[in-house]
């Protein structure tokens, strides 16, 4: 069965360093990546998603992430982070073309707190 | 704002109780998801309605149901309520069954007292 694992639970920075936050997937075939941010209170919003192409992928708000075949990995990043992005981040997969159903499978969510 | 609007925001009950979330999904998508995040679970997949009929169902309690109506939008029934189905259901829609991103709707949080 298709997993989701993030690594990193609890996350503390300071204004302005930098953020790696990893995500790891289990599943051999072809698959779409997706970062959703939950702010405190509100709906999940999405940060960015990867579907082919460049595995290089650009979001909202300065985010990236890099999507590495081989490691099975979809990490994201942002060079300097600001208060506003505490918030609850998740990574998701879903099965490409071909599946019955294009359900989101989740990790478990990191939680980031900035610190001004 | 995703487009997904969902209702109630807050819903209080008891145990034994039925309650009904209703969900209206973005204009012109035909695929709603209805997922549940609890703190012991996180985000699970409950069930996914294609223009409605059911795709997928994940994990997903025999005491649950859900339907997707000829307007599109989309009602999870929860019966038999129990303490440990407090948790924050959301919905989420998509233009078509594969390949599209879903979009959140506000959640409802349900408590069961």
């Amino acid at each position: 069965a298709q997993s989701v694992s993030q690594h990193n639970h609890h996350v503390i920075l300071s204004e302005a360093a930098s953020l790696e936050l990893g995500c790891n997937y289990s599943y051999g075939g072809t698959v779409n990546l997706f970062w959703y941010v939950q702010y405190p209170g509100q709906h999940l919003q999405l940060l960015l998603k990867y579907f082919s192409g460049d595995p290089l992928v650009k979001g909202i708000k300065g985010f990236e992430a890099e999507f590495i075949k081989s490691k099975f990995s979809f990490n994201l990043r942002k060079p300097s982070v600001q208060w506003s992005d505490t918030a609850e981040y998740f990574c998701a997969v879903n099965r490409g073309y071909g599946g019955a159903t294009n359900k989101l499978i989740f990790g478990t969510g990191t939680l980031l707190a900035v610190q001004p | 704002d995703s487009g997904v609007t969902q209702t109630p925001k807050h819903l209080i009950t008891a145990t034994g109780q039925r309650v009904t979330l209703r969900c209206s999904p973005r204009s012109g998508d035909l695929s709603v998801y209805w997922y549940q995040q609890s703190l012991d679970q996180g985000l699970q997949f409950l069930i996914h309605y294609y223009n409605g009929e059911e795709r997928a169902k994940g994990n997903i309690l025999e005491r649950f149901s859900a339907q997707q109506f000829p307007d599109l939008h989309s009602e999870l029934n929860l019966s038999s309520l129990e303490l440990g189905d407090s948790a924050l259901y959301f919905c989420a829609s998509s233009a078509g069954p594969y390949e599209d991103t879903q979009y959140f709707g506000p959640g409802t949080r349900l408590t069961v007292l």
